[in-house]
Parts: C-alpha cells; structure tokens; sequence
C-alpha cells in the first residue's frame, strides 16, 4: 500500500529557532501534499496545500511566512517552522495525494510532535 | 472543502452494542470521507461517497450519504475493542485538500 514517511517524529525545540520537517511519499508520486496540525483531543486543522513545483496556498488564518513550505519534488514536502513559538507546539501531519488519483484519497504520515521550549 | 459539523464528540458503549457517528453541512457537498484515526496514530482512509443516498459496507461498518447530500453517517455493528479511535468525516475540495468534522471519539468496555 501507499506510504508517507515524515520525519522527525518527535522534536524539541528552543523558543526562536526554525525546524524543519520533511514528508516523504515512498512509494508513488504526489504532485500535491497537504500539512495538517493536530492540537490534543481536537480535529485536524488545514494549513495548505503544497503543490509540487509551485507555490503552496496556505488557508486562512496562517501564516505564510511562519510556515515556509517547499515542495521540490514529487516524493518529498517540507515544512518549516520559523522562529518557534510555544503556541506552535502540535502535532503537524502531512499527507499526500497520488498524482492522477480522481478520488479525494490520501495517505496520511506518521505526524511529527513539536514541542518549543 | 466546506465546513461539516460532526456528533457525537464522545460515545462509549459497551462491547457489540452497535455505533454511529453523524457528520452534518448546511450546503450540498460534492463528496464525504471517513477516517480513523487510533490514539497516538495517524488518520487512515475508510471510506469516500460521492453519490446521493449511496450506502457502502465494509463488514460491521454501514456508510450513508444522503439524499440531499448534506449528511452521512457512519454506523459500527456489534463494535470491538478494536474499534477504539477517533473517527472523522471529511469533505474534499477541488484541490483534494479536506475539511475536517470535529471527529467522534469512540470508547469500547470488553
């Protein structure tokens, strides 16, 4: 079956630094990735949609220069999180879309916890 | 996507009582998927509708997206402890970017 990898699981970090966090699809291409945040016992929150080869379209409400999405390749998003906040403590989870699926089908990663001191 | 309201927020029930979840829009949608998502996992795809009044099985598992379009549920027969999770109903948008209901976190007591 399809696989999205995402990498760091877990990360800590110091209030003011930038992280970076990769999703990979392993086994099929993805023209287009998504980022979700997850705060506890709540739903997912979209934060955009990264297209390969483009820029992403960030949803309402976040920040576009806080969350730099890359999306170089059609294998492999990124996100980065700039000048960390403790309010930016989440779970991020990606997930990817089979390029030339009609469906609405995606696979989700893993998630990455990010934890700013 | 559009916004989807999704009950209940919680439900427990005592193993092979059956369960359902309810997911809710004031506009027509296009298309409703359901997700499961496990304690400290990630959200796995169940399920898509995409037509009206369409019911879908997956073993104890009954799908249902209305006849206007602006409902569907997700019903569990007889539930087991390996039912235990979130589960989230989700509309597409054009871009495949989803919208997600608030999600149903199910309890089973064996």
């Amino acid at each position: 079956g399809a696989v999205v990898s995402q990498h760091p699981s877990r990360v800590i970090c110091k209030s003011g630094t930038s992280v970076k966090i990769e999703c990979r699809s392993l086994d099929f291409q993805a023209t287009t990735m998504f980022w979700y945040r997850q705060f506890p016992k709540q739903s997912l929150m979209l934060m955009a949609t990264s297209n390969e080869g483009s820029k992403a379209t960030y949803e309402q409400g976040v920040e576009k220069d806080k969350f730099l999405i890359n999306h170089a390749s059609l294998t492999l998003s990124t996100l980065t999180v700039t000048s960390a906040h403790p309010e930016d403590s989440s779970f991020y989870i990606c997930s990817a879309r089979p390029s030339g699926n009609l469906s609405w089908e995606q696979y989700f990663g893993p998630g990455t916890r990010l934890t700013v001191t | 996507g559009q916004q989807v309201m999704q009950i209940p927020q919680y439900q427990h029930v005592q193993e092979g009582e059956d369960f359902t979840t309810y997911c809710n829009s004031s506009t027509t949608l296009s298309n409703i998927q359901w997700y499961k998502q496990r304690p400290g996992g990630h959200p796995v795809f169940l399920i898509q509708l995409v037509k009206s009044g369409e019911v879908k099985k997956q073993k104890r598992l009954t799908f249902q997206f209305g006849e206007a379009k602006k409902n569907s549920s997700l019903h569990i027969t007889a539930t087991q402890t390996t039912d235990v999770g979130t589960y989230f109903c989700a509309n597409g948008g054009s871009q495949g970017n989803l919208i997600f209901g608030k999600g149903t976190k199910l309890s089973v007591k064996p």
